[in-house]
């Protein structure tokens, strides 16, 4: 199947510190991009969908300043907390879809496991 | 509204024996697509299966299985002589083709414990 790569896979930072993690399809293009966040032992909740070229579309109740999302090319897409406190400690999950093939199964980047202390 | 619902929270067999993982949906939509992950302890997502709503057939790909059944909006699938490795908490999950991003609704998952 296809590649998602995401970027770093477990990162600490000290709060009030922003932090980026990236996204990529490797072996293809992708126009959408999704973030997820999984709490401990919780399901993935859709933040946001990203898609290329344009603003990113939110989900309910996710803040578009503190959740950055950027999606400039076909294959990259990043994500950045802004002003990171503890409660945004997460697992972060990207994923993507094939360009222009509807209905693929979305392929999943490795997760980036967040703390802020 | 688009909706899944894995009800099992936790199960816990012996290995060897089968289980069943049960996905209750709800969609206005008449196109829609349904989708198992698994994920183990590492974390990442691995795709199982995807199946669109006019394709009812019952799927079996080595030890595992899925059932759909539009009538009861389920979608379950089964594990045969499960294993150790099969461990993992797995999610169903929901797309429509309403919404033009195809975006997952993920349910809240089903953790699968196979003990020795």
């Amino acid at each position: 199947g296809a590649v998602v790569s995401q970027h770093p896979s477990r990162v600490i930072c000290k709060s009030g510190t922003s932090v980026k993690i990236e996204c990529r399809s490797l072996d293809f293009q992708a126009t959408t991009m999704f973030w997820y966040r999984q709490f401990p032992k919780k399901s993935l909740m859709l933040m946001a969908t990203s898609n290329e070229g344009s603003k990113a579309t939110y989900e309910q109740g996710v803040e578009k300043d503190k959740f950055l999302i950027n999606h400039a090319s076909l294959t990259l897409s990043t994500l950045t907390v802004t002003s990171a406190h503890p409660e945004d400690s997460s697992f972060y999950i990207c994923s993507a879809r094939v360009h222009r093939v509807m209905n693929t199964e979305a392929f999943f980047g490795q997760g980036t496991r967040l703390t802020v202390v | 509204a688009q909706k899944v619902t894995q009800a099992q929270t936790e199960i816990s067999v012996v290995e060897k024996e089968d289980v069943t993982l049960d996905c209750v949906y709800e969609t206005r939509d008449t196109t829609y697509y349904l989708f198992w992950y698994k994920q183990p302890p590492s974390g990442e997502l691995v795709f199982l299966i995807r199946r669109n709503s006019f394709d009812e057939q019952n799927e079996i790909s080595g030890r595992y299985s899925w059932n759909f059944q539009k009538s009861t909006s389920s979608f379950n699938f089964t594990i045969t002589a499960s294993q150790v490795v099969d461990s993992a908490v797995y999610f169903c999950a929901l797309s429509e083709r309403t919404d033009s991003s195809y975006k997952l609704i993920f349910g809240s998952g089903t953790r699968l414990l196979v003990r020795p």
